[in-house]
């Protein structure tokens, strides 16, 4: 059992670039979700999905884009990277129940992102 | 959505016990109270979650005060292993679009 599987692990962009964080899991959640966390900070959310075909901004959405065509794959988009995205992204995943419970929430090693 | 507030940082000598205190003054009465650690820059780690009760895994055990305003971690027996930043969080939302917020965590290191 893979559990949240994150790709690439490092990446080294130029200004204006675009790439795609991809994330997996194989735990049949519904609940998937993207963080960065900047150094000696918390992680914030950027984007979240509460099951395929519906996703839903975070608290620092801006610069990012997301999709959920299928329950098991949820990536980050970076449409045009700038050097304030440099971080540290984790992608999350949890089951959701029908009302708010206390479900685990599993995370990726996360991927490491520079921007030059 | 509940805040919480951690000590920035704490120490605690190998083999005694660890206790990371969080406040959580504004939670409501459906709101979980997890624990994570981040051990380095690693994905955080779950490692004990309560509503009321006091819980205990292999982990830790979690103490949640009466009136749920604030909550410890106790991790019994520290080993240099448990030096982490630990994330005292509380789950917002309600239905399926719950989500977590992070706050700074307090950074733990164990010593000899």
């Amino acid at each position: 059992n893979a559990g949240v599987t994150q790709t690439p692990k490092f990446q080294v962009l130029k200004t204006g670039q675009s790439m795609t964080l991809q994330c997996a899991q194989d735990m049949n959640h519904e609940y998937m979700s993207w963080y960065r966390q900047d150094p000696g900070m918390g992680l914030r959310l950027i984007h979240y999905s509460v099951g395929a075909g519906i996703t839903d901004q975070g608290e620092v959405p801006n610069g990012y884009n997301v999709s959920r065509s299928t329950t098991e794959d949820f990536p980050l988009r970076l449409l045009s990277a700038a050097p304030s995205q440099t971080s540290v992204y984790f992608c999350a995943s949890s089951y959701s129940g029908v009302t708010d419970s206390g479900n685990t929430i599993y995370f990726g090693e996360g991927s490491w992102l520079t921007v030059v | 959505d509940a805040k919480t507030t951690q000590p920035p940082s704490m120490d605690c000598a190998e083999g005694r016990a660890a206790n990371l205190p969080c406040n959580h003054s504004t939670i409501s009465g459906n709101e979980y109270v997890y624990w994570y650690r981040q051990i380095h820059s690693q994905g955080p780690q779950y490692i004990i979650h309560g509503l009321k009760n006091n819980e205990t895994n292999e982990m830790a055990s979690l103490i949640i005060t009466e009136d749920r305003k604030s909550s410890t971690l106790i991790l019994p027996h520290a080993t240099l292993r448990d030096t982490a930043v630990y994330y005292c969080i509380v789950r917002v939302g309600v239905g399926t679009a719950s989500k977590l917020t992070f706050g700074t965590g307090t950074r733990l290191q164990v010593t000899l």
